[in-house]
């Protein structure tokens, strides 16, 4: 079965970095384009990036732009979300999810059960 | 951008009764091409993460029960829990895929037992 596992949140203060893995397994990943949406407390849902299958195409939220950098190591199936300069609003849980295509992002699929980013001094 | 609302924020409807939700996009999500409107919906339990129920406005994602159906076209949509079950009480989300890559979420609609 689709399995999506993240790890590497945590807490960090404002302006630190910190980067996020979703390992992936079950489906063939290299097929599929991948997403990070997240959810601060309490609150909905945002889309924060999208990887196309191949890595040669990626989006981002404007909320995210040129701090975030998504990336994909497709051999070892596995997602990445490498977050710089961040802030307190950034503080949310983070899911992979994987979309139903391969190209620029259509409905989310599948997720995983999320990893907590905490931007706190 | 496009902007999804959704209403009402919350409703409490009693087991067995219909539950309706709706979600309304600041522009049309229907591509004139293959005739398809490019909106989802999800279902998030307490604790857990979202789940893909429907897309392309009505159709069911395999495992879904048949209680859940989706409607509605261009701007105007709608899902419907036709009889509510205690297990359905989550919060609910739309959310457009036309203008892809920018994918955008309604707020939510809390639905609960009454």
């Amino acid at each position: 079965q689709v399995q999506l596992v993240e790890s590497g949140g945590g807490v960090v203060q404002p302006g630190g970095s910190l980067r996020l893995s979703c390992a992936a397994s079950g489906f063939s990943f290299s097929n599929y384009a991948m997403h990070w949406v997240r959810q601060a407390p309490g609150k909905g849902l945002e889309w924060v990036t999208v990887i196309s299958k191949d890595g040669s195409n990626k989006y981002y939220a404007d909320s995210v732009k040129g701090r975030f950098s998504i990336s994909r190591d497709n051999p070892k199936n596995t997602l990445y979300l490498q977050m710089n300069s961040l802030r307190a609003e950034d503080t949310a849980v983070y899911y992979c999810a994987r979309d139903y295509g391969y190209a620029t992002g259509t409905y989310m699929v599948y997720w995983g059960q999320g990893v907590l980013v905490t931007v706190s001094s | 951008d496009i902007v999804m609302t959704q209403s009402p924020d919350s409703l409490a409807v009693s087991p067995g009764e219909r539950a309706t939700i709706n979600c309304k996009s600041s522009q049309s999500v229907l591509y004139s091409s293959n005739k398809k409107n490019y909106l989802a919906w999800y279902q998030q339990k307490p604790g857990q993460p979202p789940k893909l129920l429907i897309y392309w406005a009505s159709t069911r994602e395999s495992g879904v029960p048949d209680r859940f159906s989706g409607s509605g076209s261009g701007t105007d949509f709608t899902l419907t829990i036709s009889s509510l079950q205690a297990e359905d009480v989550a919060v609910y989300y739309c959310q457009q895929y036309y203008s892809t890559p920018a994918l955008t979420f309604g707020g939510g609609t809390k639905v609960e037992i009454k």
